[in-house]
């Protein structure tokens, strides 16, 4: 069971070019989300997936795509990377576990470096 | 929508010693509160949550507790050892809301041998 997997692990882009981000969860989970992670300012969200063929903006949407593919996986994508978006990447997948609790399971996370 | 206030942003204490991180939240609708541990260079993990009918709940040497009235909830960590040394975030959610979690921006916990 592997859980929440996110490829790359680490990329380097130039300003200007373009890249995808996969995730893939096999928990059959029916939200997923992407987070951006800086210093000093947590967890972002930057797009969110309540269901497969549904998505939504959250709080740092800008410069960024998605792509609800099929239940199991989510993708991100820079259009036209920009040193501002260097940072790391993380894909979560979520779901309500009764009794009013919610588990996040996060992906081992993109550190992305834009030159 | 919710916003999550998370302080301090560091943190240092001697081993053994107690660490208290606190968070705010701003929307009353919130009935859940997670807290995530994200040990260097790893993956955030789930460590301990409270749902807004329960006033506090430990497991070990963590605890949290939650005043609905202030909205605001915190993390204790007693006897703190090496491996505590992490950053956390706390959390907030409307169960049920497609967006479900706002986390606070985290806090980097040091613990001093």
């Amino acid at each position: 069971n592997a859980g929440v997997t996110q490829t790359p692990k680490f990329q380097v882009l130039k300003t200007g070019q373009s890249m995808t981000l996969q995730c893939a969860q096999d928990m059959n989970h029916n939200s997923m989300y992407w987070y951006r992670q800086d210093p000093g300012m947590g967890l972002r969200l930057i797009y969110y997936s309540a269901s497969e063929g549904t998505t939504d903006k959250g709080e740092v949407p800008n410069g960024y795509n998605v792509s609800r593919l099929n239940k199991r996986e989510f993708s991100l994508r820079l259009e036209s990377a920009a040193p501002s978006q260097t940072s790391v990447y993380f894909c979560a997948s979520s779901q309500s576990r009764g009794q009013g609790k919610t588990e996040a399971f996060f992906g081992q996370g993109t550190r992305l470096t834009v030159v | 929508g919710e916003n999550v206030e998370q302080h301090p942003s560091t943190l240092s204490v001697q081993e053994g010693d107690s660490a208290v991180i606190k968070c705010t939240y701003s929307d009353s609708a919130s009935n859940y509160f997670p807290w995530y541990k994200q040990e260097l260079g790893k993956r955030p993990q789930l460590i301990i949550d409270i749902r807004s009918n329960v006033g506090e709940k430990k497991d070990q040497r963590i605890a949290v507790t939650l005043n609905k009235t202030a909205k605001h909830f915190s993390l204790h960590i007693t006897e703190t050892q090496p491996e505590d040394s992490a950053v956390y975030f706390c959390a907030a959610s409307i169960t049920g809301s497609a967006r479900q979690l706002t986390f606070g921006s985290g806090t980097q916990l040091t613990v001093l041998p």
